[in-house]
């Protein structure tokens, strides 16, 4: 089955710098990577989502890559605020298969 | 729109007793997939259902089971619950169409098992 992974596991960023998270992944035949943002006492909330045809694409401070060759996908949030404090995961799936495989999660903690 | 519900949000539970946990899909998904986020990892798939059957399947033993009705709601049953089965149970709802693979994710119901 589908392996991914997350590095690192907790990222401190200052205010207003940007963070970055970088994912890996091992099925070929995965076709979309989402990443969710869940805070404390809460279910996942998708914050962006990519699929395999598109190389990039962003929502507003939020961007995603996804290099297919090397495997590996990466969530870029620019101007980082307090609120952006959060575990971060990223997942992947083959399309129409709605069953996600997720990465451990990456602790962003956004110092003020 | 409600969005993807889930009940009960906590829930204590016996080592050995059964525990039934039940989901709301968001308005017009028809599917229901069920995952366990252990406290430090990341969710792990257990089942989905389509069309009140289920469809997949993840590693998980016999124990857990559920059911979609028509409604699209469906339930999550754990028997003979152990301790190692305290986690947080997450819902989400998705629609079965080819290119439209984007899942929502409810609360979660925290199990504890004592």
């Amino acid at each position: 089955g589908e392996n991914v992974e997350q590095h690192p596991s907790t990222l401190s960023v200052q205010e207003g710098d940007s963070a970055v998270i970088k994912c890996t992944y091992s099925d070929s035949a995965s076709n979309y990577f989402p990443w969710y943002k869940q805070e404390l006492g809460k279910g996942p909330q998708l914050i962006i989502d990519i699929r395999s045809n598109v190389g990039e694409k962003k929502d507003q401070r939020i961007a995603v890559t996804l290099n297919k060759t090397a495997k590996h996908f990466s969530l870029h949030i620019t101007e980082t605020q307090p609120e952006d404090s959060a575990v971060y995961f990223c997942a992947a799936s083959r399309q129409g298969n709605n069953r996600l495989a997720f990465g451990k999660g990456n602790q962003v903690v956004v110092i003020p | 729109d409600a969005g993807v519900t889930q009940s009960p949000t906590h829930l204590i539970k016996t080592r050995g007793q059964q525990v039934t946990l039940r989901c709301s899909p968001k308005s017009g998904h028809d599917t229901v997939s069920w995952y366990q986020q252990a406290l430090g990892q990341g969710p792990q798939f257990i089942f989905q259902y389509y069309e009140e059957e289920e469809r997949q399947r993840g590693n998980f033993p016999d124990r857990f089971s559920g059911h979609q009705f028509p409604n699209y709601s469906s339930e999550l049953n754990v028997n003979a619950l152990l301790l190692g089965d305290s986690a947080l149970y997450l819902c989400a709802s998705s629609l079965m169409m080819e290119m439209n693979t984007e899942a929502f994710f409810g609360q979660g119901t925290r199990l504890t098992v004592v």
